[in-house]
């Protein structure tokens, strides 16, 4: 079955300490992956994707992440984090070709910041 | 415009009525999507648009959903007969022909059904 987990349902760190959003997904063959994060209210925001080539990719607001096929992971890790980051961070998967683009979803994390 | 609007932001409505709820998909996106988000079920698919060809409804969770999409752009997604458990934020999603996967979502509709 294809499924995605987050296992960290919560997560709390300190405003300038690392940050890492662990994510595992089971998939017939290697999926597009991707991270969105939510705020309150708001719609899915795109952070960043990995379709091919370098497993390390760069996104938006300073977050990375890094896709490892032997242990199906894709990461997401920000170096410092700020305040603004507080949100809902959801890891995705879908097909890497063919007609149906559906996105799975794992359940997400909720990050707070600590001042 | 630039990004995916849908409307209403917000729609409170009784139980058994119909409620219509629409997605204004990125200029020159070919594929639409629909997702839930519930509390209970995180973000769950509805239903997929690509072009000309047709949808697929595998989403869908009853016959009261039903989807359409007109002149290849904005889509309305309408529940009949409104249930308490269809309470959700509706989500909407568009991406090109060539990378189908990498979506752009829309700010949401968030149903109440009192």
């Amino acid at each position: 079955a294809q499924s995605v987990t987050q296992p960290d349902i919560h997560i709390t760190v300190s405003e300038g300490a690392s940050l890492e959003l662990r994510c595992n997904y089971s998939y017939g063959a290697t999926p597009y992956l991707f991270w969105y994060v939510q705020s309150p209210g708001q719609g899915l925001q795109l952070l960043l994707k990995y379709f091919s080539g370098d497993t390390l990719v760069q996104g938006i607001k300073g977050f990375e992440a890094e896709f490892k096929r032997s242990q199906s992971s894709f990461n997401l890790r920000k170096p410092s984090v700020h305040w603004s980051d507080a949100a809902e961070y959801f890891c995705a998967v879908g097909p890497p070709s063919g007609n149906t683009g559906k996105l799975i979803f794992g359940q997400g994390t909720t990050l707070q910041v600590k001042p | 415009g630039a990004g995916v609007s849908q409307s209403p932001s917000n729609k409170v409505t009784e139980k058994g009525k119909d409620v219509e709820l629409r997605c204004d998909p990125i200029s020159g996106h070919t594929a639409l999507y629909w997702y839930r988000q519930s509390l209970g079920q995180g973000l769950e698919f509805l239903i997929y648009f690509q072009g000309n060809s047709a949808p697929d409804k595998s989403g869908l969770p009853s016959d009261r959903f039903s989807a359409e999409r007109t002149g290849g752009s904005v889509s309305t997604l309408t529940i009949q007969r409104t249930q308490q458990e269809d309470s959700a934020v509706y989500l909407c999603a568009s991406s090109s022909r060539d990378r189908a996967s990498e979506q752009y979502f829309g700010p949401g509709t968030r149903l109440t059904v009192t």
